[in-house]
Parts: structure tokens; C-alpha cells; sequence
């Protein structure tokens, strides 16, 4: 059964920091890597997708790496903003016929100004 | 906007009242998913169809919860007897998948439907 655990649950950081969110899962089966961020109280807001052939994904500040023979994967946040705070989940799809995302319980980001 | 969409956003109820939720998928999405998520946790998977057929419900789904999509296009999710335990954010997700297509099965959310039973 896969699972995923993300560390740390909580982090707290100054602007302008660069930072890394981390992201494990037991299964190295895995089909694809998805990273999302959520406000406290919404919906979840897609940030990166990496397919299982690939190793890395970059958006703007944000870059997100797979290794699937070591079960991780890395959230990479350059010169992190305010606006960056929130929390930071890593799903993994379990692939097959349901194709399913499972989830860590998410790291908790507060960039202090 | 042709994203994802639930309804209603925030729901307040009393123990023991039944609710529903609707969700909106992605006009051309075959998939649909129903998780939960609780205060401090990732989501929950509860359930999947493809098209109108359930194909799988976990084992959170009690036999209080019902989810139905009858034409294959927009779903249901029904809690009966809400009890206080059955307060969390459900979402709603949609797929497009199959033969023929080069998509990567990515699962779309929506905003979520918040759930407050008192």
C-alpha cells in the first residue's frame, strides 16, 4: 500500500530564503508526482506534475524533482515570498485502473516579511 | 470557466440531517473522484467512476455516504445522519483517460464543498 510522508509538517522561514519541502513515498511504482498548494479554507492549486518518465519540473521559482529509486521527491522554492505561504501537499498516483492520487498530510510554509 | 465546480461551498447543518453535494466536472473528463479532507490532513480518497459506473469506494465510505453520476456527467456525494465526525472539506476531482489519448490522467479540483455539522 502506498503511502507518502511529507517533512517537515511545519516551516517557517525569512523572505528571500531559498527553501526545500521534502516528500517521500513507499511505493517506487509510482505512475506520476503531482506538488499542490492550498490556502487555508480553498481547494487545492496544481503547481507541478511529473511524469514518471521524468526527472525534474520547473515553474518560475518552483522546482520539483522525482526520484522514484530512492521513493522522493523535492519542492524547491527560490527566494520565497509572503505570498508563498501556505501548505504544500505531494500526491502520488497510484497508476493502473484507478489512477488514484494519495496524498501526504502536507507541509505547513509561513515566509516571514 | 470551464474548471471544475462544486456547489454549494460552504454547508452548516445540525446532527442527524442529510446533505448533498454536487459537483461539475470538466465537460469532457470520463473520471470523476470524491476525497475528504479533515482539518491538518491531506485528502482522503472516497470513491471514483468512470463515466456513470462506480468502480471502486473506500473503506471511509460508510454506508451513510452515497455518491451517484447518473448520466456520466455531473455527481452527487449524500450523507445521510450527518453525524459531527463527517466535518471536513469534500473535493471533487476529474480525469480525462483511455485509448486514443495523450493526456497523463491528471486529476483536476475543484474548490471544495466545506461541511460544518453542529
Amino acid at each position: 500500500k502506498q503511502e507518502v510522508t511529507q517533512i517537515p509538517a511545519a516551516l517557517s522561514v525569512p523572505e528571500g530564503e531559498n527553501l526545500v519541502l521534502n516528500c517521500s513515498f513507499t511505493d517506487s511504482a509510482i505512475y506520476n508526482l503531482q506538488w499542490f498548494r492550498q490556502d487555508p479554507g480553498k481547494g487545492l492549486t496544481s503547481l507541478l506534475l511529473i511524469q514518471s518518465s521524468q526527472r525534474e519540473q520547473t515553474s518560475g521559482r518552483l522546482n520539483a524533482s522525482l526520484d522514484k529509486s530512492s521513493g522522493r521527491s523535492t519542492l524547491y522554492i527560490a527566494a520565497s515570498q509572503p505570498g508563498d505561504s501556505a501548505t504544500y501537499l505531494c500526491a502520488a498516483y497510484s497508476g493502473g485502473a484507478t489512477n488514484k492520487l494519495i496524498f501526504g498530510t502536507g507541509t505547513l510554509l509561513a515566509v516571514q516579511p | 470557466d470551464t474548471g471544475v465546480s462544486q456547489d454549494p461551498r460552504h454547508k452548516i447543518t445540525k446532527r442527524g440531517q442529510n446533505v448533498t453535494f454536487r459537483c461539475d466536472p470538466i465537460s469532457e473528463h470520463n473520471r470523476l473522484y470524491w476525497y475528504r479532507q479533515t482539518l491538518g490532513q491531506g485528502p482522503e480518497f472516497l470513491t471514483y467512476f468512470q463515466n456513470e459506473a462506480q468502480l471502486e469506494k473506500s473503506r471511509l465510505l460508510s454506508d451513510r455516504f452515497s455518491a451517484e453520476r447518473p448520466k456520466g456527467s455531473f455527481s452527487t456525494l449524500e450523507i445521510q445522519r450527518t453525524e459531527q465526525g463527517d466535518s471536513a472539506m469534500y473535493l471533487c476531482a476529474s480525469s480525462l483517460v483511455g485509448r486514443g489519448t495523450s493526456n497523463t490522467g491528471e486529476l483536476f479540483f475543484g474548490e471544495g464543498s466545506r461541511l460544518t455539522v453542529l
